[in-house]
């Protein structure tokens, strides 16, 4: 059974700051792994998807990086400002997504705050 | 293009009441997930369609059931409502081959009193 650990739980940054946050899974058979942002009582936005053949994605100041054979996914964000401060989740999509459909696997989720 | 819609976006129900809660994906994706997020479980996966069929379900009892219609548009169903099943609800849709990955609705905050 796939299961997504986040660290930290919780961040709190002044703003400008280069931060890392960091997602690891347990079983390495994924088929791409995508990470979210959820402000507080609302939907999830999707940031950015990494299939399992990429080792990394960049969007804007966000970067986020897949090693498949550690299980571990980061999500870089550079210049932070108070508008990034949100909770952050990753999630994993199964191998069988290929040909079976998925069920998301979601980790605990990391809260950021960035501080003026 | 129309991003995934949940309607209603709030619900206040009584225990022991039942619930429909809709969703329309993005205009051209076939799969449409339900996931159930609560501050102690976090997100956990209720169920998924694609072309009008259950194809994966999760770990909940039976009261909750959902289906989804040849628009593919998606309705859930908790009946016997209990104050546990307070929660935001999200859909999220894909196009089946999962290369755009998912796309999440605003959700809905269903209410148990």
């Amino acid at each position: 059974k796939q299961e997504v650990t986040q660290i930290p739980a919780a961040l709190s940054v002044p703003e400008g700051e280069n931060l890392v946050l960091n997602c690891s899974f347990t079983d390495s058979a994924i088929y791409n792994l995508q990470w979210f942002r959820q402000d507080p009582g609302k939907g999830l936005t999707s940031l950015l998807l990494i299939q399992s053949s990429q080792r990394e994605q960049t969007s804007g100041r966000l970067n986020a990086s897949l090693d498949k054979s550690s299980g571990r996914s980061t999500l870089y964000i550079a210049a932070s400002q108070p508008g990034d401060s949100a909770t952050y989740l990753c999630a994993a999509h199964p191998e069988t997504s290929r040909t079976s459909g998925s069920r998301l696997t979601f980790g605990e989720g990391t809260q950021l705050t960035v501080n003026p | 293009k129309a991003g995934v819609t949940q309607t209603p976006r709030y619900l206040i129900k009584t225990r022991g009441q039942q619930v429909t809660l809709s969703c329309s994906p993005i205009s051209g994706h076939r799969s449409v997930s339900w996931y159930q997020q609560t501050p102690g479980q976090g997100l956990q996966f209720l169920f998924e369609y694609f072309s009008e069929t259950q194809r994966n379900k999760g770990n909940f009892p039976g009261r909750f059931s959902g289906r989804q219609f040849s628009n593919s548009r998606s309705e859930m169903n908790v009946s016997t409502l209990e104050l546990g099943d307070s929660a935001l609800y999200l859909c999220a849709s894909s196009g089946g081959t999962l290369h755009g990955g998912y796309t999440f609705g605003s959700g809905t905050r269903l209410t148990v009193v």
